[in-house]
């Protein structure tokens, strides 16, 4: 099992452009999550989709959409990037109501 | 909505037992984790807690919820160089697919 990853590790845009995380799982959780995390913050909510076929807005959504492309995948695209935008985002997965697990995080530098 | 609060940095002896607080705003909160990030890595869930228990045990790792002040602690006996870490704690209540974490408390061990 991997368990959640997501891909690109890196990556580094500029004030505009577009790109899409990616988020995959294997462990059958129907519920997944985008945070980005940013320091002394902790972890902030962007979306969530309880279920396939569902999506919720979290704490902080403006700047951004998702996609459940199917229960394994939840991707998080940034249509205009921002400086602000400049994060760490990570994924998770989790059985409706109980704990997360988390995949290794993007970095993601906004110029 | 809720807060979860915790101290941003602690350091410890190796060797010595460190105690990580978190206090926390909804009564009506089910489950409470712990969770520990090491540099460059997601999220690993340490340990969680029932809101009608007192305490939870394993291995070095020690959970105190006192539901009357709405506080949790982490205690980890014996404290090693590979327990630096940034831990956070998070909630989740009844009923809902959300967890609320803290700004995280970065532990620093030294020799």
């Amino acid at each position: 099992n991997a368990g959640v990853t997501q891909t690109p590790k890196f990556q580094v845009l500029k004030t505009g452009q577009s790109m899409t995380l990616q988020c995959a799982q294997d462990m059958n959780h129907n519920s997944m999550y985008w945070y980005r995390q940013d320091p002394g913050m902790g972890l902030r909510l962007i979306y969530y989709s309880a279920s396939e076929g569902t999506t919720d807005k979290g704490e902080v959504p403006n700047g951004y959409n998702v996609s459940r492309l199917n229960k394994r995948e939840f991707s998080l695209r940034l249509e205009s990037a921002a400086p602000s935008q400049t994060s760490v985002y990570l994924c998770a997965s989790g059985a409706a109501g109980y704990e997360q697990y988390f995949g290794p995080g993007t970095r993601l530098t906004v110029t | 909505g809720e807060d979860v609060e915790q101290s941003l940095f602690l350091s410890v002896r190796e060797g010595d037992s460190s105690v990580i607080n978190c206090t926390y705003t909804d009564s009506s909160s089910t489950y409470l984790y712990w969770y520990k990030q090491e540099p460059g890595a997601g999220l690993q869930l340490l340990t969680y807690i029932f809101s009608n228990m007192d305490m939870k045990q394993d291995q070095r790792l020690t959970v105190l919820l006192n539901k009357k002040d709405k506080h949790l602690s982490l205690r980890i006996a014996d404290t090693q160089t590979g327990d630096s870490a940034i831990y956070f704690c998070a909630e989740r209540q009844r009923g809902d697919y959300k967890l609320s974490f803290g700004a995280g408390t970065t532990v620093t061990v030294r020799a």
